[in-house]
């Protein structure tokens, strides 16, 4: 099994909404990253999990809260979410051995949009 | 600040043509380089990386090799097809977990 797996696929919602989105590998990697992609633009870092520890927050508005309950599993928590904060999120995978070490596994992303 | 920076798309080719997409990139010490390709309504994929200068990073009749000289990693295929249309990334990362892209070429191969 080697895919990282996104859920939901699409998501609307208001700007009062509290929704989640989840993230699963059973590939036992052991670093786990959210990134924001707007349409037509390169992925941006949000926030980097190593063995199930927040090691990298780029500066992330508090709305979205980040969770890592597990090894395999990874959350994105959105609440009070703004309409240009609409986009791809993707999910994403290494073994945790580092970047340049290895190769990282992104999910199909969830399709956000803000109403 | 460290960056790459890629040539601007798109990109409209016919199959069989000769694919480059130039990127160049600003650094302190010595980055490792990558290409990613996004296919539509997919996530990224890993398409070829390099680590240190000369290494040549090659996959799916893709080549790119890390030019410490002219600070470049520029993407070739000698012979496209339709299927190599998509949007392709290069990216640096001159930390252990940050993984920073360029801003994307679109390429579309026209049969």
């Amino acid at each position: 099994d080697t895919e990282v797996t996104q859920t939901p696929k699409h998501l609307v919602m208001g700007m009062t909404n509290k929704k989640s989105l989840k993230c699963e590998q059973h590939m036992g990697h052991r670093a786990m990253y959210w990134y924001k992609q707007k349409a037509k633009k390169p992925p941006e870092l949000m926030f980097v999990y190593s063995y199930e520890k927040l090691s990298i927050n780029e500066s992330v508005p508090s709305r979205f809260s980040p969770e890592c309950p597990n090894s395999s599993l990874l959350n994105l928590h959105l609440h009070a979410l703004q309409p240009e904060d609409s986009a791809l999120y993707l999910c994403a995978s290494g073994r945790g051995n580092g970047i340049t070490n290895e190769k990282l596994f992104f999910g199909s992303g969830t399709q956000l949009s803000v109403l | 600040g460290d960056s790459v920076t890629q040539m601007e798309g798109p990109v409209t080719l016919s199959e069989e043509a000769f694919l480059t997409i130039n990127c160049t990139y600003t650094a302190t010490g010595y980055p490792s380089l990558f290409w990613y390709v996004q296919y539509p309504g997919e996530g990224l994929q890993l398409l070829l990386k390099a680590t240190k200068a000369d290494d040549k990073g090659s996959n799916k009749g893709f080549e790119a090799t890390y030019r410490k000289e002219t600070t470049s990693f520029h993407l070739e295929k000698g012979s496209v097809q339709v299927s190599d249309s998509a949007v392709y990334f290069c990216a640096f990362s001159n930390n252990d977990y940050k993984l920073s892209f360029g801003a994307g070429t679109t390429v579309t191969v026209r049969a």
